[in-house]
């Protein structure tokens, strides 16, 4: 299986453009996160969801939008985007609640100009 | 969540032992001490986990002390590949979330 995979893999956007970063995982896990992680730095969590339906906020939510209709999908939508959300972006999922090991994507490099 | 606190860098020949120190002392007694790592700029990637006893798998050993207030990720015999930045999580076995701190910068050199 393909594990976490993450489309595009690099986006440059134009200030208040939207976009969508997707993320898909083939391990039938139940819990599904978005991070982003800025030059330097370590990776604050954005939103994350335990299951299709459900979704709720991390560190860093303002900004971003997430839906979670299937176990397989978990899309990250950008709204107005700003040059502070130039950023690389990782996708990363986990089978169940108590299990700890996340398996991550390889990552969206977007940047806003 | 308890906080981590790890070096900023550190170095180590290749074919040696790459020992990184984290210290967790505010841990309380259902947190797991996690090990990732992050080679240039791609996905963490998980490298071991524990609780109180140390572990041992294909990828390194942890060795976390009596009091559980620190914790050390052994590599064995480090090669160039090790090279990467490498984070130390204490995570609530309830927990949903992973929190990162900067983590330690390993540079394996010839």
């Amino acid at each position: 299986n393909a594990g976490v995979t993450q489309t595009p893999k690099f986006r440059i956007l134009k200030i208040g453009q939207s976009m969508t970063l997707q993320c898909t995982q083939d391990m039938n896990h139940n819990y599904m996160y978005w991070y982003r992680q800025d030059p330097g730095m370590g990776l604050k969590l954005i939103y994350y969801s335990v299951g299709a339906g459900i979704t709720d906020k991390g560190e860093v939510p303002n900004g971003y939008n997430v839906s979670r209709s299937t176990t397989e999908d978990f899309p990250l939508r950008l709204e107005l985007a700003a040059p502070s959300q130039t950023s690389v972006y990782f996708c990363a999922s986990r089978l169940r609640q108590g299990e700890g090991t996340q398996y991550f994507g390889p990552g969206t490099r977007l940047t806003v100009l | 969540d308890a906080k981590t606190t790890q070096p900023p860098s550190m170095d180590c020949a290749e074919g040696r032992a790459a020992n990184l120190p984290c210290n967790h002392s505010t841990i309380s007694g259902n947190e797991y001490v996690y090990w990732y790592r992050q080679i240039h700029s791609q996905g963490p990637q998980y490298i071991i986990h524990g609780l109180k006893n140390n572990e041992t798998n294909e990828m390194a050993s942890l060795i976390i002390t009596e009091d559980r207030k620190s914790s050390t990720l052994i590599l064995p015999h480090a090669t160039l590949r090790d090279t990467a930045v490498y984070y130390c999580i204490v995570r609530a076995y309830n927990t949903d979330k992973l929190i990162f701190g900067t983590g330690t910068r390993l540079q394996v050199f010839p």
